[in-house]
């Protein structure tokens, strides 16, 4: 079975530093990698996603996301963090289902 | 227009009754999903459907029944409502076949029982 955690419950980063937002999951065979974000009272959007290929994606509103096999690791991170990305970030997972199954979410706020 | 649309965006309800939630997708996605999003905003699959196949978590209540009229609708019918029903309902699409793309979400129900 398929699995993502999501180590953090809360991130608070300064505005203007770098973020991270960590992600390791669980799958066999290939995994896609996703990364969603959710804003209050809103559904999730789409930011990222990895399938083959590069491992440093890059998403919507600056964001990007290293895939590292031998550590089974997604992290997003983004260079310098504004107070409109504090939201909450959802990282998923999918095998050669068509399931995705996310993490916990991590609540990222940002402080101006 | 709205990728895919959900209705209600909010329903109160009390115990015992039935509801549904309808979706709409817009997209020409060939599959539909609904997922429920805990107090904790955990979020778990109940259901996935295309034209070929509905798989359905283990853990969902028989009292949860998806109904697709057709390709771009997964309507959530709920028979005898209880209170730990209360959460955000969000429907889903995506292409699976010939994609690997994640999925589009609806802007949720939040539902809840008294």
């Amino acid at each position: 079975a398929q699995s993502v955690a999501q180590p953090e419950d809360q991130v608070n980063v300064a505005e203007g530093n770098p973020l991270t937002v960590k992600c390791t999951y669980s799958v066999s065979g290939n995994p896609y990698l996703f990364w969603y974000v959710q804003y209050p009272n809103r559904g999730l959007q789409f930011l990222l996603k990895y399938i083959t290929g590069d491992n440093l994606v890059k998403g919507s509103y600056g964001f990007e996301a290293e895939f590292n096999k031998s550590q089974t690791s997604f992290h997003l991170k983004k260079p310098s963090a504004l107070v409109s990305d504090s939201a909450l970030y959802f990282c998923a997972v999918r095998d050669g289902s068509y399931q995705l199954t996310f993490g916990k979410g991590t609540k990222l706020s940002v402080i101006p | 227009d709205t990728a895919v649309s959900q209705t209600p965006k909010y329903l109160v309800t009390q115990m015992g009754n039935d509801k549904s939630i309808k979706c709409e997708q817009n997209l020409g996605h060939d599959t539909m999903y609904w997922y429920k999003q805990d107090s904790k905003k955990f979020l778990k699959i109940m259901f996935s459907y295309n034209n070929k196949e509905l798989i359905i978590n283990e853990t969902v209540p028989n009292r949860f029944s998806p109904k697709s009229p057709d390709k771009a609708h997964l309507n959530l019918h709920i028979n005898s409502l209880e209170l730990g029903d209360s959460a955000v309902y969000f429907c889903a699409s995506s292409q699976v076949l010939g994609a690997n793309y994640g999925y589009t979400f609806g802007s949720g129900t939040r539902l809840t029982v008294v």
